[in-house]
């Protein structure tokens, strides 16, 4: 499997403009969790998602971040528009259903809003 | 509510020296994991071992092993022998198994030094 696959890599936008980050979860995998990363915050995480239904999404920021997963092989995370305090590594993860839940990430994607 | 800390934001060590990372968390719940994942400069996070509470046995892989002691919650990370490939940020995590979110510590930064 090639694991979790994310797209792109590197995004540099400038600020108002919209955003949208990829990710493939491992084939056969039940969970999608979208992360981000900043040196001040950490790894936080902003949404996930059990069969392509979302179960929390607590972490999102605010109504400029939104996500979707349409089938179990795709999820995007917009940002609309986008600010430069959303500059981070988003990463996606993905995980199978029962003990212990190990979740496999993504390379991640590096955001700069300028 | 659950909380991950590990109280070593940096370290630095020589080769094939040993090196314990620390980790406390915070639960009521009595059946969980604990993961360490370790994300070298390329940003990719892996899992680098994990131990299920009611395993009274230390969680072994190669050079990395665990001390895990459930009643002071504490789960620390031996790495025996170190070598330059381990430099990375290394994150202790937690998962209960009514939930589906790992919680991550903030991360210790660890170079090793040739």
């Amino acid at each position: 499997d090639a694991g979790v696959i994310q797209s792109p890599r590197h995004e540099v936008t400038e600020m108002g403009q919209e955003v949208t980050l990829r990710c493939k979860p491992i084939s056969g995998h039940d969970y999608l969790f979208w992360y981000r990363q900043t040196m001040m915050r950490g790894l936080e995480l902003l949404i996930y998602f059990n069969n392509n239904v979302p179960i929390d999404d607590s972490g999102m920021p605010e109504d400029r971040f939104s996500a979707k997963m349409p089938n179990a092989s795709f999820s995007t995370l917009k940002i609309q528009p986008s600010e430069p305090r959303d500059s981070a590594v988003y990463f996606c993860a993905s995980s199978v259903a029962g003990a212990p839940n190990e979740q496999f990430f993504g390379p991640g994607t590096r955001l700069t809003v300028l | 509510a659950q909380t991950v800390t590990q109280s070593q934001p940096e370290m630095s060590v020589q080769e094939a020296e040993t090196v314990t990372l620390s980790c406390t968390y915070d639960t009521s719940e009595n059946n969980y994991y604990l993961f360490w994942y370790k994300q070298p400069p390329s940003r990719q996070m892996i899992l680098v071992i994990r131990q299920e509470a009611y395993k009274q046995q230390n969680a072994t892989e190669n050079r990395f092993s665990v001390n895990f002691q459930k009643a002071a919650k504490s789960f620390s990370l031996k790495i025996s022998d170190s070598q330059l490939g381990d430099t990375a940020m290394y994150f202790c995590a937690f998962l209960t198994i009514r939930d589906d979110k790992i919680i991550f510590g903030k991360g210790t930064r660890l170079h090793i030094l040739p």
